[in-house]
């Protein structure tokens, strides 16, 4: 049972463009929602993250949107850039421990 | 300041063939995990420690072991590969967020 579905598998942006990755979960009991970079041949690192008491956190060109009542997040990348280019993944868990549940994952390519 | 470095970054076993998979942190960190990833599959945990002494299972525990030998140190144990466990183990560690190791692949013949 895959309890955090991202979409899409890929994705291929043009440089400047907006990237934009989705996830849905099943246990209202999550509270903490991040999202990782990975860099071929390294371990994930934390990106931006997210708790339900907000809409929308923005930290630079990275926004999360998060919607409460449909059980969804998604990563916004404004001005997507070609070091952009990694597998990004969301999670989720329970009071921001580390027993994190992932999604599938998101091969981004941006083309310069 | 390494961060969390795993041991070895590469091994290929035989099935039925035995191996442990390092792992130290000097952030001083109390709790460690132990991942895998697989194509399409995301992270899951394997095991994890959420304080020196303690131990417990995570989402796909079957076949593996776990040692917590001090507070920086956290060692993964397959007694007996088997293909299934061919994957890229990742080892972690978190205060507030999760530090990520840069991974061990591991093929099983």
């Amino acid at each position: 049972q895959q309890q955090v579905k991202q979409s899409p598998q890929s994705l291929i942006v043009q440089k400047g463009g907006i990237s934009i990755i989705n996830c849905a979960y099943e246990n209202t009991a999550f509270d903490y929602f991040p999202w990782y970079q990975q860099f071929p041949g390294k371990g994930p690192a934390l990106l931006i993250a997210i708790r339900p008491d907000v809409s929308e956190k923005k930290e630079g060109r990275f926004t999360i949107s998060f919607n409460k009542s449909a059980k969804q997040f998604s990563l916004h990348i404004m001005d997507s850039q070609p070091g952009d280019s990694a597998t990004y993944f969301c999670a989720a868990s329970i009071n921001q421990g580390g027993k994190l549940i992932f999604g599938q994952g998101t091969e981004l390519s941006v083309k310069p | 300041n390494a961060g969390v470095t795993q041991t070895p970054k590469f091994q290929v076993l035989k099935t039925g063939q035995s191996m442990t998979l390092q792992c130290a942190q000097d952030m001083n960190h109390n709790s460690m995990y132990w991942y895998r990833q697989d194509p399409g599959m995301g992270l899951r945990l394997i095991y994890y420690s959420a304080s020196e002494g303690t131990t417990d299972k995570g989402e796909v525990p079957n076949g593996y072991n776990v040692s917590r030998l001090n507070k920086r140190e956290f060692s993964l144990r397959l007694e007996s590969a088997a293909p299934s466990q061919t994957s890229v183990y990742f080892c972690a560690s978190s205060y507030e967020k999760l530090f990520f190791g840069s991974g061990t692949q591991l093929s099983v013949l």
